[in-house]
């Protein structure tokens, strides 16, 4: 079965430094790799996802992410935080040994602070 | 995309009652998922929710004490039954709008406070 493990539940940088969000999982087979952002009070809103192809995946707000098979990694990043940047950040890998389709298998989630 | 609401947003509840949680989708999909999210936890499947079949359930989740309707393509509806404080949490409803491409869109969330 599919586990995700992100390192650091809680990272602070300082605004206009770069953002490393660290994410690494388990799966037997080539997995869907998903970065997900909970503001304060609200939902989670996708930010990235990776399925097949290239490696590099750019997202919303200026996140983008790489998948290293090798090192079973992908991890979140952010060339320059903005102070609108601090979120709870979920790493999720899909289970695709899930005969219905669709599950989602949550890291514990890193909570961004962004300093001014 | 999808956009999706949940009612009631928040509530306070005493124990022993039973809530039950809305979601709508402003579009048709076929799964939607229901998760809970405990204070300062991740994110924690509850059961899949398929419009005319029985929703499955997670390891710990049983139907008896979560639930779950799925009436049409566009609507989901959670109970949490006979509530304890423990079950204080934030329940997210999702949904897959694209089948097979594992990308989920989530509601906003109803936060749960049983005292």
């Amino acid at each position: 079965a599919q586990s995700v493990t992100q390192l650091g539940s809680h990272v602070s940088v300082s605004e206009g430094a770069l953002v490393l969000l660290r994410c690494n999982y388990s799966s037997s087979v080539p997995p869907y790799l998903f970065w997900y952002v909970q503001y304060p009070n609200q939902g989670l809103q996708l930010l990235l996802k990776y399925t097949t192809g290239a490696t590099l995946v750019k997202g919303i707000n200026g996140f983008e992410a790489e998948f290293k098979k090798s090192e079973t990694s992908f991890h979140l990043t952010k060339p320059s935080a903005h102070m609108s940047d601090a979120a709870e950040y979920f790493c999720a890998v899909s289970d695709l040994d899930y005969n219905q389709g669709g599950k989602l298998i949550f890291g514990q989630g890193t909570e961004l602070s962004v300093k001014p | 995309s999808a956009v999706i609401s949940q009612k009631p947003s928040r509530d306070i509840c005493q124990r022993g009652t039973s809530l039950t949680i809305q979601c709508q989708v402003d579009s048709q999909v076929t799964m939607m998922f229901w998760y809970r999210q405990q204070p300062g936890q991740s994110l924690t499947l509850i059961a899949t929710a398929n419009q005319g079949s029985e929703a499955t359930y997670e390891s710990g989740f049983v139907i008896d004490k979560f639930p779950i309707s799925r009436p049409n393509l566009t609507f989901s509806t959670l109970t949490v039954s006979n509530m304890s404080p423990e079950d204080s949490s934030i329940y997210l409803c999702s949904v897959e709008v694209d089948r097979g491409s594992n990308e989920q869109y989530f509601g906003p969330g109803t936060r749960l406070t049983v005292t």
